[in-house]
């Protein structure tokens, strides 16, 4: 079955430009996670949704950064004003439910922002 | 402050032998440990887990052992496959909790022939 898919693939915007990166979790996962990667380092949590709402949003690292999901299935990241510090590998996942802590990653799309 | 730590940034291992990765973590609430695999140009694969009630989980050539009062745990391949060679990810997470998986830096594994 098809997997996490995320869009575009690659994203080079210029600073204070905004940026939406976009996540298809897999059908009939209810529960859809943003993480980045920045260069060199681990993963970092930025937020999570079970279904359409997001319980916690303080793992965004600052009010430029927004994301939302409707339908229970797509979320969009977004960021505005991007800073050079933004650039990163933005990665998405989903697990079945909240409770299932394995979780299906998408390929990620790689943000560069010049 | 790093709470899930893997120190090695790399691990060569001779195809057909054992592969050890070591993860290290501080929060002593994480309840729920996983390994993730990782090619270039790819997302994360799930590997394996393991709850902080077991000391051990196998699944097929991988094995994790949870060291609880030591707050460690390791992955063992057994054997070793040229396959294998990726950055394998150590996560942790608190079950109930708010965040996401916590993850290590990566081990970069390369299998020779």
């Amino acid at each position: 079955g098809a997997g996490v898919s995320q869009s575009p693939s690659n994203k080079v915007t210029e600073k204070g430009k905004d940026v939406e990166l976009r996540c298809d979790p897999i059908s009939g996962h209810t529960a859809l996670y943003w993480y980045r990667q920045s260069l060199g380092q681990g993963l970092e949590f930025l937020i999570y949704f079970q279904g359409n709402s997001a319980p916690d949003k303080s793992g965004l690292p600052s009010d430029r950064f927004s994301a939302e999901r409707t339908g229970g299935s797509v979320s969009t990241l977004t960021i505005q004003r991007t800073q050079q510090e933004d650039s990163a590998v933005y990665l998405c996942a989903s697990s079945l439910y909240r409770a299932a802590y394995e979780q299906y990653f998408g390929p990620g799309t790689r943000l560069t922002v010049t | 402050d790093q709470q899930v730590k893997q120190n090695s940034p790399s691990l060569s291992v001779q195809e057909g032998r054992i592969s050890i990765l070591n993860c290290d973590y501080t929060n002593s609430m994480f309840d729920y440990f996983l390994w993730y695999k990782k090619y270039p140009a790819e997302g994360p694969t799930f590997l394996i887990s393991i709850s902080s009630i077991k000391d051990k989980n196998e699944d097929g050539r991988f094995t994790v052992f949870l060291n609880k009062s030591a707050k460690h745990l390791s992955l063992h391949i057994v054997p070793s496959q040229p396959g294998d060679s990726a950055v394998y990810f150590c996560a942790a997470i608190i079950r109930g909790g708010a965040d996401g998986l916590t993850f290590g830096k990566g081990t970069h594994l390369i299998i020779q022939p």
